[in-house]
């Protein structure tokens, strides 16, 4: 079992719609997540970092975490063609690096 | 505030050669991780300097190290280059490890090997 799992995507939707996006990790003792998005040909850019159980909000995106679940989801609102990108999970685990999953491929279709 | 930068950007090495590649964090952070990225594989950890300390190691032969300066920057050096080599290697700056801090990457050197 891979230590943090995505759907590799591609994940369509259409413009001004909800996309979700879902990231499960293995490690219990896990603290602290992180979503970024990278553009195709260009770096991981921080889009947002949740610590505690619930939900987080920055502008059209809310992170929501379960520990429980070992679950860590980012919810994007009226969603953007500009969206369209490959979106990262990160977790840092018990040994203290940044583990990141295979990314989601989004698709905002205008 | 400057972002985290890299050199060179791009750079093509032969099988068996050695290659180093710089990157300096943004300013105030002291701690540096570097990261290859293929499409096979995705981003994986190399490793993590802070302070000028290597904090942690990622799953790469000997043949990948680095060391960090005493005013944060960083570089990392592959010796006798292989093809699988061949990837994006990013570079991520932090104010200070530990589990909460986020990362910022720096916009990459794509190193090919032939």
């Amino acid at each position: 079992q891979k230590e943090v799992e995505q759907n590799s995507g591609p994940l369509s939707v259409p413009e001004g719609a909800i996309a979700s996006l879902n990231c499960t990790y293995s490690d219990r003792v896990s603290q602290s997540f992180f979503w970024y998005r990278q553009y195709s040909g260009k770096s991981p850019e921080l889009i947002m970092s949740i610590y505690s159980n619930g939900d987080k909000e920055d502008g059209r995106f809310t992170a929501q975490l379960n520990k429980a679940s070992q679950y860590v989801s980012l919810l994007i609102r009226d969603s953007q063609p500009s969206d369209s990108a490959t979106y990262l999970c990160a977790v840092i685990g018990g040994g203290q690096n940044f583990v990141f999953g295979p990314g989601t491929r989004l698709s905002v279709l205008p | 505030k400057a972002g985290v930068t890299q050199t060179p950007r791009y750079l093509i090495k032969t099988r068996g050669q050695q290659v180093t590649l710089s990157c300096s964090p943004i300013s105030g952070h002291r701690s540096v991780s570097w990261y290859q990225q293929t499409p096979g594989q995705g981003l994986q950890f190399l490793f993590e300097y802070f302070s000028e300390t290597q904090r942690n190691k990622g799953n790469f032969p000997g043949r990948f190290s680095g060391r960090q300066f005493s005013n944060s920057r960083s570089e990392m050096n592959v010796s006798t280059l292989e093809l699988g080599d061949s990837a994006l290697y990013l570079c991520a700056s932090s104010p200070a490890a530990g589990l909460d801090y986020e990362q910022y990457f720096g916009p990459g050197t794509r190193l090919t090997v032939t």
